[in-house]
Parts: structure tokens; C-alpha cells; sequence
């Protein structure tokens, strides 16, 4: 497995403005996914993360909304726009190489006021 | 599309003791893995388990094994010897061979009590 550095860890924000997490990688890996964990809830696919191509989105979910940018094969960002309270969350970045498990970043708690 | 359903919302059992977790899936598919999550208060997602469904063995790794069973598409957790740091939320988790994206259970929150 690798390391996931993200960041912020935590950040409370207010309504209306954007807030964006980083994922970085240490070391090269073929997929990159962004997960919403809401509170006491389960893990939600927001999207996968393609390297130099626009990300996929699962359904609900809207670039508009979740912009996510993968210049590299170590590095993405999600950034959360226009955020209300209903954004407060957990989210985690993921990576994997094919054919082995999915190891996660240490998450970032959002809490939108 | 494949689920994953958790029954068990929360389950507490005493150190040392031995306890079982559930999961069932539903999926059409042949080839796919299933992975067993802990989620402690740090956020931190761990990989405790993983199995391949086309192996018959049941995963072990240490204290973790697992009973898979294709047929009836259950795969349940079971954790020997508890011990307090395993406190935590379990998730059990499903992808298919060749897209790594994960679908999620519900979680089970499993505390150990001293």
C-alpha cells in the first residue's frame, strides 16, 4: 500500500464559499476516488478522479458542485462549491493500483455555518 | 447495481471474548472482492480484511477471519480475542474485478468493553 497525505484535516467554513482538499500520494497509483461520508452515515462515491481527463461522477453528484482536478498521477483535489450545511461531512480521498485494495487518506471533517 | 446491507447497527461483547459480523451482498456478477473496513474515531479507514471471490479459502489475518459464503453471498467478520482497540465502526465493502470503486455497507459500530 502507499500514503496518503490530505489536507486540511478539518476546516469549519462558511456559507456560500468554496473550500478545497487536497490528496497527495506518495508514490504513483492508477485510480483516485473521492468518498462523502455524511454524519454517522456510510461512504458515498462522489467521483473518480481521472488522470488529465475530466472525473467521472456518480449520480447526484455534479462537477458544478464538486470540481475535482487530477494533474498527476499522485495528486488530486476536490474542492466543495457555493457550500450550504447540508455539505458538512467527512470526506476521503482514496487511491489504489489494479488489483490491489484501496488505502484512504486521513479524511477532512467540513463544517459549513 | 450491487448493495451491500449491515444488519447489526451496533454490537458491544467483553475483551477477550469472540465476536461475529454480518454482511450480505447482492450482485450479478462473477468476479468481484470483498474488504472488510475499520473506521476508528481518527477517521482513519484500515483495510483489516480482504477476499477474493473466486478463492474458496477464507481469508485469516491474525485475530480477523472472515466466512465467506458465495452462495448465499454472505460475508461475515469474525474478531478472536477482542481487544479494546478494536473499537470501532466496520465497514464491509464490495467492488468488481477491474473497477476498483467501492460500494459501502452501513456500518456495524462495535464497541469493546473493558
Amino acid at each position: 500500500s502507499a500514503v496518503i497525505s490530505q489536507k486540511p484535516s478539518r476546516d469549519i467554513c462558511q456559507r456560500g464559499t468554496s473550500l478545497t482538499i487536497q490528496c497527495q500520494v506518495d508514490s504513483q497509483v492508477t485510480m483516485m476516488f473521492w468518498y462523502r461520508q455524511q454524519p454517522g452515515q456510510s461512504l458515498t462515491l462522489i467521483a473518480t478522479a481521472n488522470q488529465g481527463s475530466e472525473a467521472t461522477y456518480e449520480s447526484g453528484f455534479v462537477i458544478d458542485k464538486f470540481p475535482i482536478s487530477r494533474p498527476n498521477l499522485t495528486f488530486s483535489t476536490l474542492t466543495v462549491s457555493n457550500m450550504s450545511p447540508e455539505d458538512s461531512s467527512i470526506y476521503l480521498c482514496s487511491a489504489d493500483r489494479v488489483g490491489t485494495e484501496a488505502f484512504f487518506g486521513q479524511g477532512t471533517r467540513l463544517t459549513v455555518v | 447495481a450491487q448493495t451491500v446491507t449491515q444488519s447489526q447497527p451496533e454490537m458491544s461483547v467483553q475483551e477477550a471474548e469472540t465476536v461475529t459480523l454480518s454482511c450480505t451482498y447482492d450482485t450479478s456478477e462473477n468476479n468481484y472482492y470483498l474488504f472488510w473496513y475499520k473506521q476508528p474515531p481518527s477517521r482513519q479507514m484500515i483495510l483489516v480484511i480482504r477476499q477474493e471471490a473466486y478463492k474458496q479459502q477464507n481469508a485469516t489475518e491474525n485475530r480477523f477471519s472472515v466466512n465467506f459464503q458465495k452462495a448465499a453471498k454472505s460475508f461475515s467478520l469474525k474478531i478472536s480475542d477482542s481487544q479494546l482497540g478494536d473499537t470501532a465502526m466496520y465497514f464491509c465493502a464490495f467492488n468488481y474485478f477491474g473497477n476498483e470503486k467501492l460500494t459501502f455497507g452501513t456500518g456495524t459500530r462495535l464497541t469493546i468493553i473493558p
